[in-house]
């Protein structure tokens, strides 16, 4: 299977512990985004990279949130001191640069199937 | 920001055709729009991409207007495997800001016997 894979796929952690989640994107893919995910509603941006170097971050992701991508292959979220709120389904894709002729898809994220966490 | 409105829900039987409409006014020039389906569990799935006019692919038909500031997507035929959450997406797709392609909450769609 050559599709983004997440690891683990379900983690449950007690509040105030630290996790970290990994992230493998498609191999020839420049891009790497991760998204958080409630329930009932639509995955919201946290941050990308482009190869290592990481170029947006969102609002969303506090001090307590860091992701790295140190050789521009894989990707990881560490979530520090962990809180209920940061319970949520937490999604990686990847996508090339972007399509190689006019025609074809702008920037299609390809998506992983996610880590589920749960603080208790 | 090109922000997206979806209905919430939608019902249908398998057979049928559905057409999802996603309204975007204030779509910006170099914008696509883009669908994503999302079974439970799942990340997201690519379905289809589109400017201007119409796009079909083997599993949907995008339908848009000269204006552009609304979006139907397509689906022929749908069964209950279709059952799932759409996404519609607007956004210049890797040329600007990644945190303003905006996800929504989707359209949840059900198919019935």
């Amino acid at each position: 299977d050559t599709g983004v894979s997440q690891n683990p796929r379900h983690k449950i952690t007690k509040r105030g512990q630290n996790v970290t989640f990994r992230c493998d994107p498609i191999s020839e893919h420049n891009r790497l985004y991760w998204y958080r995910q409630t329930l009932g509603q639509g995955p919201e941006f946290l941050t990308y990279f482009q190869n290592e170097a990481q170029l947006e971050k969102s609002r969303l992701l506090s001090d307590r949130f860091s992701a790295e991508r140190p050789k521009g292959s894989f990707s990881t979220l560490e979530i520090q001191r962990t809180e209920q709120g940061d319970s949520a389904m937490y999604l990686c894709a990847s996508s090339p640069l972007q399509g190689t002729s006019g025609t074809s898809p702008k920037d299609t994220q390809y998506f992983g199937p996610g880590t589920r966490l749960t603080v208790l | 920001l090109a922000k997206t409105t979806q209905p919430i829900s939608m019902d249908s039987y398998e057979g049928q055709e559905v057409n999802i409409t996603c309204s975007h006014n204030n779509i910006a020039t170099n914008d696509y729009i883009t669908w994503y389906q999302q079974f439970p569990s799942q990340g997201p799935r690519f379905i289809i991409q589109g400017y201007k006019t119409k796009v079909t692919n083997e599993v949907a038909s995008l339908f848009i207007p000269a204006d552009r500031k609304s979006s139907t997507l397509s689906l022929p035929r749908v069964s209950l495997s279709d059952t799932a959450v759409y996404y519609c997406l607007v956004g210049d797709m890797g040329y600007s800001s990644a945190s303003k392609i905006i996800f929504g909450s989707g359209t949840r769609l059900s198919i019935r016997p």
